[in-house]
């Protein structure tokens, strides 16, 4: 089965410019996440969906980022406007189910490297 | 809050040889799961192996075993007989069981593996 997909792999911008971030999960995984990750440390989690709902916003800055995820297949990541510590990895990942009793792997894309100058 | 540590920025190995990768983590829940992820330089997290709280044995995958001592908070991961493709970030990563933002991971900052030939 086709994996996770992610665009673009790569984004140069100015700060204060925008930038968006398209992810397609798995077929059937209702479980979207969005993670950040700056060099050197771990994935953060900036959101995550439940088919088209929102399940956990709370570390996403929402005066500059925002999410989507509409009839609950894809999703995009926006920020506006970026700032210099924005430069970092976005990850998207899904998996079929969220939690209850199954480990529910996440399956991750290969992410998209923004830099922002 | 949950929060996960890895104290070993780097590690280095001789192909063939064993390696073992430290974990710690910290949590008041009693059940909850315990993963390792892969990630070469192409950045695509891999899921390594899990283990579920609630059971004693340590899992195993092949080459991957854990060490899992719950009273202890400790997860650590023994990659025998290493290979020149087992270079990459390992990253430590927990994930709750029940109550909202189930099936987030949190993770830690990561390992890095070099492989000598």
């Amino acid at each position: 089965e086709a994996g996770v997909a992610q665009s673009p792999r790569y984004k140069i911008i100015e700060k204060r410019q925008s930038v968006a971030f398209w992810c397609n999960p798995i077929s059937g995984h209702a479980t979207l996440y969005w993670y950040q990750q700056i060099l050197g440390q771990g994935p953060k989690l900036l959101i995550q969906f439940q088919n088209n709902g929102v399940v956990d916003d709370s570390q996403l800055p929402k005066d500059r980022f925002s999410a989507e995820r509409l009839k609950g297949v894809d999703s995009t990541l926006k920020i506006q406007p970026a700032k210099l510590e924005d430069s970092a990895v976005y990850l998207c990942a899904s998996t079929r189910t969220s939690g209850g009793a199954g480990t529910g792997e996440l399956f991750f894309g290969e992410g998209s490297r923004l830099t922002v100058l | 809050a949950q929060t996960v540590t890895q104290s070993q920025p780097e590690m280095s190995v001789q192909e063939a040889e064993t390696v073992t990768l430290s974990c710690t983590y910290d949590t008041s829940e009693s059940d909850y799961y315990l993963f390792w992820y892969k990630q070469p330089p192409s950045r695509q997290m891999i899921l390594v192996i899990r283990q579920e709280a609630y059971k004693q044995q340590n899992a195993t995958e092949n080459r991957f075993s854990v060490n899992f001592q719950k009273a202890a908070k400790s997860f650590s991961l023994k990659i025998s007989d290493s290979q020149l493709g087992d270079a990459a970030m390992y990253f430590c990563a927990y994930r709750r069981a029940y109550g909202g933002s189930q099936g987030n991971l949190i993770f830690g900052k990561g390992t890095k593996l070099s492989v000598k030939p």
